[in-house]
C-alpha cells in the first residue's frame, strides 16, 4: 500500500489519559501535516514537519499536544490529558520534498474522549 | 477569521447537469488553490488544482476557475454523476512550495439519480 497509513482508525480515550495517532507517510516523502477536523468544520492546520523538524506548528494549542517526526518510524500526534473538546477526526498528509503541491492525506484517525 | 471560504454548505444536482462549487479567499498572497474530494470515514483526495498565474484548468469533467481580482475560485463538474456525491474542499496556499494549506469548511455536493 503506497498511500499514507494512519492508526489507529478509532480510538476512544477517558478524560485525562493519553492519546498517541500515528501516521506513516508515503514511501519517499519527507513532509508530513496534520490537520484536524471538529464536526461540521473544515480541515484545521495543526502542524508541518520534516524528518526530526518541525517547520511549522503554528495551529498546534499550546498546551498538552506535541508531535514529532523521527529519522526513523511513523510520525506520531501526542494529545496529554484528553478533554471532550479533542474528540474529533484526525488527518495526516504527506508530500514529497521537491515542491509537488498536492498532499497525499491518510484515512484518518477517529478520536472519541468519553 | 476564515481566510479560504466555502459560503454554501451543501448544494444538490441533478444527474447530468453542472454542479459548480464556490469558494472564495482573503489573503492576496496565497499562490496555488487546490480542490479536494473527501467521503465519509475516508481521507480528503486530491482532485485538480491551480495556480495563481493562470484563471482556469481543465481535467476531464473537472474545471477550475480562478478570478484574481474577486478572489474568488469555482469548480465545475460537467456533467455530474452520482459517485460525485462528497464533500468538496476548498484549500489555498501560500508561502513556497512547502507552505502548508488553508482549508475551507466544505460544501456537500449530491447529485441526484
Amino acid at each position: 500500500n503506497a498511500g499514507v497509513m494512519q492508526n489507529p482508525r478509532h480510538l476512544v480515550r477517558r478524560r485525562g489519559q493519553e492519546a498517541r495517532l500515528r501516521c506513516s507517510p508515503v514511501k519517499g516523502h519527507s513532509h508530513v501535516y496534520w490537520y484536524r477536523q471538529l464536526p461540521e468544520e473544515g480541515l484545521k492546520f495543526m502542524v508541518y514537519l520534516q524528518k526530526e523538524n518541525i517547520i511549522d506548528e503554528s495551529g498546534m494549542p499550546k498546551e498538552r499536544f506535541s508531535a514529532e517526526f523521527p529519522k526513523e518510524g511513523p510520525s506520531i500526534l501526542r494529545i496529554q490529558q484528553v478533554v471532550r473538546g479533542d474528540s474529533a477526526a484526525y488527518f495526516c498528509a504527506s508530500s514529497p520534498a521537491d515542491g509537488n503541491y498536492g498532499y497525499t492525506f491518510g484515512s484518518g484517525t477517529r478520536l472519541t474522549v468519553v | 477569521d476564515q481566510q479560504v471560504k466555502q459560503n454554501s454548505p451543501s448544494l444538490s444536482v441533478q444527474e447530468g447537469r453542472i454542479s459548480i462549487l464556490n469558494c472564495d479567499y482573503t489573503n492576496s498572497m496565497f499562490d496555488y488553490f487546490l480542490w479536494y474530494k473527501k467521503y465519509p470515514a475516508e481521507g480528503p483526495t486530491f482532485l485538480i488544482s491551480i495556480s495563481s498565474i493562470k484563471d482556469k484548468n481543465e481535467d476531464g469533467r473537472f474545471t477550475v476557475f480562478l478570478n484574481k481580482s474577486a478572489k474568488h475560485l469555482s469548480l465545475h463538474i460537467v456533467p455530474s454523476q452520482p459517485g460525485d456525491s462528497a464533500v468538496y474542499f476548498c484549500a489555498a496556499r501560500s508561502g513556497g512550495s512547502q507552505g502548508n494549506l488553508i482549508f475551507g469548511k466544505g460544501t456537500k455536493l449530491s447529485v441526484k439519480p
